[in-house]
């Protein structure tokens, strides 16, 4: 079946520490997406790449890094600048340029503080 | 300012009754609004898509309906089971020309009891 593989599902981060979270899809969409959520508010756009090799900064992408080197991977680095990490982390993907299809989200990583 | 307003915060309901979810927009431009369900613990899952000629769309017992001239969308839920439980997110979309962004609301939470 077609989605998106998010990994791992729980992290935790020392003080200083970078950290990577994974996201992969095979559902051969071009444009794919991070966002943070966290309690009582709305999912928040942290960067996005509409194709391989190229993303823009979100509303929140202080203290986040990502790349885009394949179609189906587009990993998100938390970075010790990021003060505030602990949220839950979406991955989703979508068609590019199709406004009216969905957004397909993985399930998810939870990244905690030590 | 793009906003996404949803109401009730939260909502607790006996198995087999029906409900409804309210979201009040101020997003421009409109291109469409979305709704989508997540359980806890895991990623969105569109549940429908209304563009702004749509008054109406359903989904086996979700029915979403959009007031475009008064900005109001709701989602009725027919004779809810246990398995609703979770949390809903009104999204609206604005595009112009080839870009687009998404506004969350910051999601309504339903509880059914049996």
């Amino acid at each position: 079946d077609g989605g998106i593989t998010q990994s791992p599902k729980y992290l935790f981060r020392k003080e200083g520490q970078n950290v990577t979270l994974s996201c992969e899809q095979n559902l051969n969409h071009d444009a794919m997406y991070w966002y943070r959520q966290d309690p009582g508010q709305g999912l928040r756009l942290i960067y996005y790449s509409q194709i391989v090799n190229d993303f823009q900064k979100g509303d929140i992408a202080e203290g986040y890094s990502v790349s885009r080197e394949k179609k189906e991977s587009f990993p998100l680095t938390v970075t010790s600048a990021q003060k505030n990490p602990t949220a839950f982390y979406l991955c989703a993907s979508s068609t590019r340029g199709r406004r009216n299809q969905p957004q397909h989200f993985g399930d998810g990583t939870r990244l905690s503080i030590l | 300012k793009n906003q996404v307003e949803q109401s009730p915060q939260s909502l607790i309901i006996l198995e087999g009754k029906n409900c409804t979810l309210q979201c009040n927009y101020t997003v421009s431009p409109f291109s469409n609004l979305r709704w989508y369900k997540q359980d806890t613990g895991r990623g969105p899952v569109s549940l429908t898509i209304m563009t702004f000629s749509e008054n109406t769309k359903s989904n086996g017992r979700y029915t979403a309906t959009l007031d475009a001239d008064t900005k109001q969308s709701s989602l009725h839920i027919t004779a809810s089971q246990l398995s609703d439980s979770a949390s809903y997110i009104c999204v609206v979309s604005a595009f112009s020309g080839n870009t687009g962004k998404l506004i969350f609301g910051q999601g309504t939470t339903l509880q059914v009891k049996p």
